[in-house]
């Protein structure tokens, strides 16, 4: 079946600190890939997505790239913030259904 | 702007205790979920809710059952508590082909 693998964390990280969080993903088909992101105490929110290979989803200064060839989608971010401390799930769907595979989620803390 | 509302935040059972879990949304989506969300293990999709009237198991189903009440509403109840089943739960929606919104979640410990 369908499958996500995140880099474990936690990951703890200065302020302005370059940020990169790795997925990546066993699937058939072409997937669409994303990224969620979980403050504390909230539920998930939709941080960026892309739907086809060679896409760039990009959001709040975060950017993934689709890479068919090595099956990946990893999180960037250049200067990260103590706001930007929190919970990242990388997710796909497959065969135009909505339901959700996620990885197992990398806590990021960022240290003024 | 309501989105996704989960109820209650919090609950402590006992072993072989019931309950049910409410969520609601007011986006007029179709779709709606139930996962739980333990450490290291990232989300499971325990039932899904396609549309108003239908249910499937997801990843996780065993020791839950669901109810979709109508199009706003999609229930889940714990017949039987385990401490397996502390977690947090969340509830999702979606409409076709657009990403899911979720509750802020139901923190459940079972001892």
């Amino acid at each position: 079946g369908d499958s996500v693998t995140q880099m474990e964390g936690p990951v703890t990280l200065s302020e302005e600190a370059f940020l990169t969080i790795n997925c990546t993903y066993t699937a058939t088909g072409y997937p669409s890939l994303f990224w969620y992101v979980q403050y504390p105490g909230e539920g998930l929110q939709l941080l960026l997505k892309a739907t086809k290979a060679d896409d760039k989803g990009s959001n709040k200064g975060f950017e993934a790239t689709y890479r068919k060839e090595t099956t990946s989608f990893h999180l960037e971010k250049g200067s990260v913030q103590v706001s930007d401390s929190a919970v990242y799930f990388c997710a796909l769907t497959n065969f135009g259904n909505e339901k959700l595979t996620f990885g197992t989620g990398t806590r990021l803390t960022i240290i003024p | 702007n309501a989105g996704v509302t989960q109820t209650p935040k919090f609950q402590v059972l006992k072993t072989g205790q019931s309950m049910t879990l409410q969520c609601a949304q007011d986006m007029n989506h179709n779709s709606m979920y139930w996962y739980r969300q333990d450490p290291g293990m990232g989300l499971r999709l325990i039932y899904y809710s396609a549309s108003e009237g239908t249910t499937d198991k997801g990843e996780v189903p065993n020791g839950y059952n669901v109810s979709r009440l109508n199009k706003r509403e999609f229930s889940l109840r714990l017949e039987s508590a385990a401490p397996s089943q502390t977690s947090v739960y969340f509830c999702a929606s979606s409409a076709q082909g657009s990403p899911l919104h979720f509750g802020n979640g139901t923190r459940l410990t079972v001892t």
